[in-house]
């Protein structure tokens, strides 16, 4: 069974605090992603990982910055937390399509993690 | 690249009736059509999916149906049953030619089944 996991489920900050969001996976894939989902706007690509180190931005990366030093671990980093940066956060992982067939583009879902910006 | 639209945002529905969720896409070349759902508090699951070489797909009471001429495709619930209440979302490809491992998705439909 694949696993994603998140590092926490709730997350309450200050405006202007540093806020790191972790994101583990154990399936050896070779994508993460980190999406943003806020009512009636969907799920909204921040940043994509498509090997170590190797990042791309998304529709909506301004505010964020992403780590991606191993292959299992994806960080999302908000360099200076905004109220409007509250929102829910997922995580997702999937196999590239570089080594497997078209058929695995199905992406793995986090537990999220409920940002609050006060 | 690549733009989905999906309908309606809410759908309200009595247990044992059909549900209907209508997503477009824009690009072409788009080849990969996921539908996933999220129950209240739970993360984004993927229940069913088609590629662009089929008009239809079905599992048990769920089915997706792609018109490629009209850039749209449906999931088309039958029989609903209380625990098919959630979001659901459709996806497309995310990036130019189809070739990319990025889905955008739609902006979700909240479908409540009443008993």
């Amino acid at each position: 069974d694949v696993k994603v996991t998140q590092s926490s489920r709730y997350l309450v900050k200050r405006t202007g605090e540093k806020v790191f969001l972790e994101c583990v996976q154990d399936m050896d894939h070779e994508n993460m992603f980190w999406y943003r989902q806020d009512p009636g706007l969907g799920l909204r690509l921040i940043y994509f990982s498509y090997d170590v180190k190797m990042k791309e931005k998304g529709d909506i990366p301004e505010g964020y910055s992403v780590s991606r030093e191993k292959k299992e671990r994806f960080s999302l980093i908000l360099e200076s937390a905004s109220t409007n940066q509250t929102s829910m956060y997922l995580c997702a992982s999937s196999f590239s399509l570089r080594f497997t067939s078209p058929s695995s583009y199905e992406q793995y879902f986090g537990p999220g993690t409920r940002l609050t910006v006060t | 690249g690549e733009n989905v639209e999906q309908h309606p945002s809410t759908l309200s529905v009595q247990e044992g009736d059909s549900a209907v969720i209508k997503c477009t896409y824009s690009d072409s070349a788009s080849n990969y059509f996921p539908w996933y759902k999220q129950e209240l508090g739970k993360r984004p699951q993927l229940i069913i999916d088609i590629r662009s070489n089929v008009g239809e797909k079905k599992d048990q009471r769920i089915a997706v149906t792609l018109n490629k001429t009209a850039k749209h495709f449906s999931l088309h619930i039958t029989e609903t049953q209380p625990e098919d209440s959630a979001v659901y979302f459709c996806a497309a490809p995310g990036g130019y030619g189809g070739a990319t491992n990025k889905l955008i998705f739609g902006t979700g439909t909240l479908l409540a089944v009443q008993p």
